[in-house]
C-alpha cells in the first residue's frame, strides 16, 4: 500500500531534550515535506527537500533542522524543544515532475507536546 | 508572499449543499486544492483544479473558481454526517520552495447537524 508514514504518532517531552519524528514513503518521490498545523494557522511548511541530501528551509524552519540522506526517510529533528513548538507536524511527498500535476500525500501525523 | 483565507466555521442540516469559500492572493496559483481532515487523522486531497478551469465536478463535489477575484469555493451537495471535518484550501505556483509547495488556508471547520 502507498503511504506516508511518522512516528511516533504522539509525544510528550519537556524543554531541551532532543528529538527526532521519523517519515518514510514507500513511493519513490522526489519532493519530502514538514509542515506544523496550529489553530486558526492552517498547515505552514517547516523545510523541504526536492531529493536526496537537497534540503531548504520553509517559512518556519526555526529551531527545526531536517536531513535526507536516503530517498525514502526524511526525519525531523529538534536539537532542543521549546513548548511553542507544541504542535500537530505532518510529513507528505510527491513526485517532482515539472510540467505537471504532483500530487501530495500526507501522513497521519504527530501530536507533539513539549512541556 | 502568499496568503490564504477561508472562514473559520460552517454549520449546515444534513441533507443541505455545503459552501465553503476561500480566497487566495497568489495570481501565480497553477493548481488550487481541497483537502479534507477528519479528526485525528492526516489530509486527505478531496479535489483540485487547474488554474485555466472555472469549474470542476466530482459527483457531490463542485468547484469554482473565480480567477479574477482570486477566489475559489468548494460546493458538498447532500451534506452527510461523514462529511463533518475541517476542509483546507491550498495553492501551488509551480515555483515557490521547490514547485511543490502548498500554501494552505487556516481551514474551515464543517459540522453537519441532524
Amino acid at each position: 500500500e502507498a503511504q506516508v508514514t511518522q512516528n511516533p504518532r504522539y509525544l510528550i517531552t519537556v524543554t531541551g531534550k532532543k528529538l527526532t519524528v521519523t517519515c518514510s514513503q514507500n513511493m519513490n518521490h522526489e519532493y519530502m515535506s514538514w509542515y506544523r498545523q496550529d489553530p486558526g494557522l492552517g498547515l505552514r511548511q517547516i523545510y523541504y527537500s526536492m531529493n536526496v541530501e537537497v534540503t531548504d528551509k520553509g517559512d518556519v524552519p526555526e529551531g527545526y533542522k531536517v536531513s535526507r540522506k536516503e530517498k525514502r526517510n526524511f526525519p525531523l529533528i529538534l536539537e532542543s524543544p521549546s513548548p511553542n513548538q507544541t504542535s500537530l507536524y505532518f510529513c507528505a511527498s510527491s513526485f517532482s515532475r515539472d510540467t505537471s500535476y504532483n500530487e501530495q500525500f500526507f501522513g497521519p501525523g504527530t501530536r507533539l507536546t513539549v512541556l | 508572499g502568499e496568503d490564504v483565507e477561508q472562514s473559520l466555521f460552517l454549520s449546515v442540516r444534513e441533507g443541505d449543499s455545503s459552501v465553503i469559500n476561500c480566497t487566495y492572493t497568489d495570481s501565480s496559483s497553477t493548481y488550487l486544492y481541497w483537502y479534507k481532515q477528519e479528526p485525528g487523522a492526516g489530509l486527505q486531497l478531496l479535489t483540485y483544479i487547474f488554474s485555466n478551469m472555472d469549474m470542476k465536478q466530482d459527483q457531490r463535489l463542485t468547484v469554482l473558481l473565480n480567477k479574477k477575484d482570486k477566489h475559489l469555493s468548494l460546493r458538498i451537495a447532500d451534506t452527510q454526517t461523514g462529511d463533518s471535518a475541517i476542509y483546507f484550501c491550498a495553492e501551488s505556483n509551480g515555483v515557490t520552495g521547490g514547485g511543490n509547495k502548498l500554501t494552505f488556508g487556516t481551514g474551515t471547520q464543517l459540522k453537519v447537524e441532524l
